[in-house]
């Protein structure tokens, strides 16, 4: 069973451009994540979507980070503009429920260096 | 406020010794736990979760952990180690109300195994 894709999987921008990410959940994954993780921090998450439907995106900077899911299936991730403090680590998981409860599976990441 | 807290942020083992990492969380509902790891240059696998019942769990590459409701701990053990289990490892804790949500991770701890 093919993962979670991401791309790109590094992307170098200056402060106040703008940059996407893409992610690509594993087939049938209804729930898709995106999760910042910051250097020598546990992942936390930005926005939750079911389908294509926002559940939970509390904890988004919507001043400069947009996500969108059209089709229930692909999801992007964007930032604009960048600022230096978004210097992390993107991933994006898919979950699936079985048995007793829901698990998450993760993408390899995309690593933004705001300079 | 729901939050995973990992005691060591860097271990350093030599071949064959036990391990326990440690995991305590706050949360007064019903909990998922989950410890991911994270090999150099690879994305967050899953090693073992708990839902429900047995509270000693068992996941891949001879792990285990422990659920203790009293302690509000999770931690995670393998009785020897080797070297390719060098890796950061991260725990996790969502809240059991809902089929789906958020995961909370702790900050991670760094797993040295020499050989």
């Amino acid at each position: 069973e093919a993962g979670v894709a991401q791309s790109p999987r590094y992307k170098i921008i200056e402060k106040r451009q703008s940059v996407a990410f893409w992610c690509n959940p594993i087939s049938g994954h209804a729930t898709l994540y995106w999760y910042q993780q910051i250097l020598g921090q546990g992942p936390k998450l930005l926005i939750q979507f079911q389908n294509n439907g926002v559940v939970d995106d509390s904890q988004l900077p919507k001043d400069r980070f947009s996500a969108e899911r059209l089709k229930g299936v692909d999801s992007t991730l964007k930032i604009q503009p960048a600022k230096l403090e978004d210097s992390a680590v993107y991933l994006c998981a898919s979950s699936v429920i079985a048995g007793w409860g829901e698990t998450q599976y993760f993408g390899p990441g995309t690593r933004l260096l705001v300079l | 406020a729901q939050s995973v807290s990992q005691h060591n942020h860097h271990v350093i083992l030599s071949e064959a010794a036990s391990l326990e990492l440690g995991c305590n969380y706050s949360y007064g509902g019903t909990v998922n736990l989950f410890w991911y790891v994270q090999y150099p240059g690879q994305h967050l696998q899953l090693l073992l979760k708990y839902f429900s019942g047995d509270p000693l769990v068992k996941g891949i590459k001879g792990f285990e952990a422990e659920f203790i409701k009293s302690k509000f701990s999770f931690n995670l053990r393998k009785p020897s180690v080797q070297w390719s289990d060098t890796a950061e490892y991260f725990c996790a804790l969502r809240h059991g109300s809902g089929n789906t949500g958020k995961l909370i991770f702790g900050q991670g701890t760094t797993l040295q195994v020499k050989p």
